[in-house]
């Protein structure tokens, strides 16, 4: 079946640009998740859905960065004015509900020249 | 200041021996642990997870040792197989938000046939 997908897989911005990543979850999947992945790092958490509620923002790095479900299904991370440190890989998951697996998308790769 | 931390960036085991990854945590809230696995170009992939009132989950080749005293848990792979070659992250979530997982920086494991 279709997992999760992002798009676009990779994206070179100037600096000072403003970018959107989207993600489609997997159908059904209640919850939604973005998280940002440095060269040499872990996943960090950025922020979770909950249909089409943004339950929780809290690793946001700044104002320059905004999430959006609308409709409870595909959802877009923006990215204003970005910034060289902004270069990462951004990965989307979806699960069933909030305390289950969480299934990973590819993942957008953003580099800010 | 990394709450879950592996200190071995990488690995290197012979087929059909057994692979033992390491991760340590700090926060004593964690109560939930998951090991991802991870190709490049591709999204982590749940591979097995312990909740914090067991010290044991196993499945098949893969086995998640808990030690909550020492916050250190640790994944065995037994027979290591090449196909095992990947990054490993571990990954921890604390009651009331147990969505928001915390991972390590990752092991690269190399399987050599």
């Amino acid at each position: 079946g279709a997992g999760v997908s992002q798009s676009p897989r990779y994206k070179v911005a100037k600096r000072g640009q403003d970018v959107a990543l989207r993600c489609d979850p997997i159908s059904g999947h209640v919850s939604l998740f973005w998280y940002q992945q440095a060269l040499g790092q872990g996943p960090e958490f950025l922020t979770y859905f909950q249909n089409e509620a943004q339950l929780d923002k809290s690793g946001l790095p700044s104002d320059r960065f905004f999430a959006e479900r609308p409709e409870g299904s595909v959802s877009t991370l923006k990215i204003q004015r970005t910034q060289q440190e902004d270069s990462a890989v951004y990965l989307c998951a979806s699960s069933i509900r909030q305390d289950n697996e969480q299934f990973f998308g590819p993942g957008t790769r953003l580099t800010v020249l | 200041d990394q709450q879950v931390k592996q200190n071995s960036p990488s690995l290197s085991v012979q087929e059909g021996r057994i692979s033992i990854l390491n991760c340590d945590y700090t926060n004593s809230m964690f109560d939930y642990f998951l090991w991802y696995k991870k190709y490049p170009a591709e999204g982590p992939t749940f591979l097995i997870s312990i909740s914090s009132i067991k010290d044991k989950n196993e499945d098949g080749r893969f086995t998640v040792f808990l030690n909550k005293s020492a916050k250190h848990l640790s994944l065995h792979i037994v027979p290591s197989q090449p196909g095992d070659s990947a990054v490993y992250f571990c990954a921890a979530a604390g009651a009331g938000s147990n969505y928001k997982l915390t991972f390590g920086k990752g092991t690269l494991l190399t399987v050599n046939p």
